[in-house]
């Protein structure tokens, strides 16, 4: 089965990091683009960041340049999402999905992990 | 990257034809044909619906197509049934290679 199953989420106060983790499995990983999409409960959708299969190659949304790292480990068929100078806004479900072998879309997510930014 | 503009909510009863649109720039909607929708039942992770515009992944029946015209894309859902309420979002790949989401469409089947 194609699954994908992130961890890592919590609280933490402002200025903090956070290492977010996204075990894949039933697929090749290494052939797929992979993303984080995040979500203020009751709230839309948000692009965060994705990569390539290769590891080569990263894009990112404005309000986290610079503060987030997306990498992955294809070896343990896992991607991540470093966290740092958090700030009250960052606070989410963060979801990781997988793009579309061959077009514009992301075709499984994960369940999603809550990341809460607060003193 | 501003969010693509959605109406905030649509309805209909079952049986009938809901559409809802998803209004973007000639730097996201407007220059690819690479435009997806997503069904999201609360509290559940969203569900790709069509991608590249008018694309089903497996599964997804065929009540539900994708289309667009210059800067607005549209999904509609024939034939309306009571599983299908829950919010939609559309997204479209931008010129500055990310990606953009809608502000989201909460479907009621009446």
């Amino acid at each position: 089965e194609v699954q994908l199953m992130e961890s890592g989420g919590g609280l933490v106060q402002p200025g903090g990091s956070l290492r977010l983790s996204c075990a894949a499995s039933g697929f090749t990983f290494n052939t797929y683009w992979m993303h984080w999409v995040r979500q203020v409960p009751g709230k839309g959708l948000l692009w965060v960041s994705r990569l390539n299969g290769g590891g080569s190659r990263t894009d990112y949304a404005d309000s986290v340049k610079g503060r987030f790292t997306i990498s992955r480990d294809n070896a343990k068929n896992t991607l991540y999402l470093q966290m740092n100078s958090l700030r009250g806004e960052d606070t989410a479900v963060y979801y990781c999905a997988r793009g579309h072998v061959t077009g514009y879309g992301f075709d499984i997510w994960g369940q999603g992990t809550m990341v809460t930014v607060s003193s | 990257q501003s969010a693509l503009t959605q109406p905030p909510s649509v309805s209909g009863s079952p049986g009938q034809s809901v559409t809802i649109s998803c209004t973007g720039t000639s730097s996201d909607v407007g220059s690819y044909n690479r435009v997806s929708w997503y069904q999201q039942p609360p509290g559940t992770a969203p569900k790709l619906m069509t991608y590249d515009v008018s694309n089903r992944p497996s599964g997804v029946p065929d009540r539900f197509s994708g289309s667009k015209s210059g800067n607005t894309a549209s999904l509609t859902i024939s034939g309306l049934q009571a599983e299908d309420e829950a919010d939609y979002y559309c997204s479209s790949h931008t010129t500055s290679s990310t990606y953009v989401f809608g502000t989201g469409t909460k479907v009621t089947v009446l």
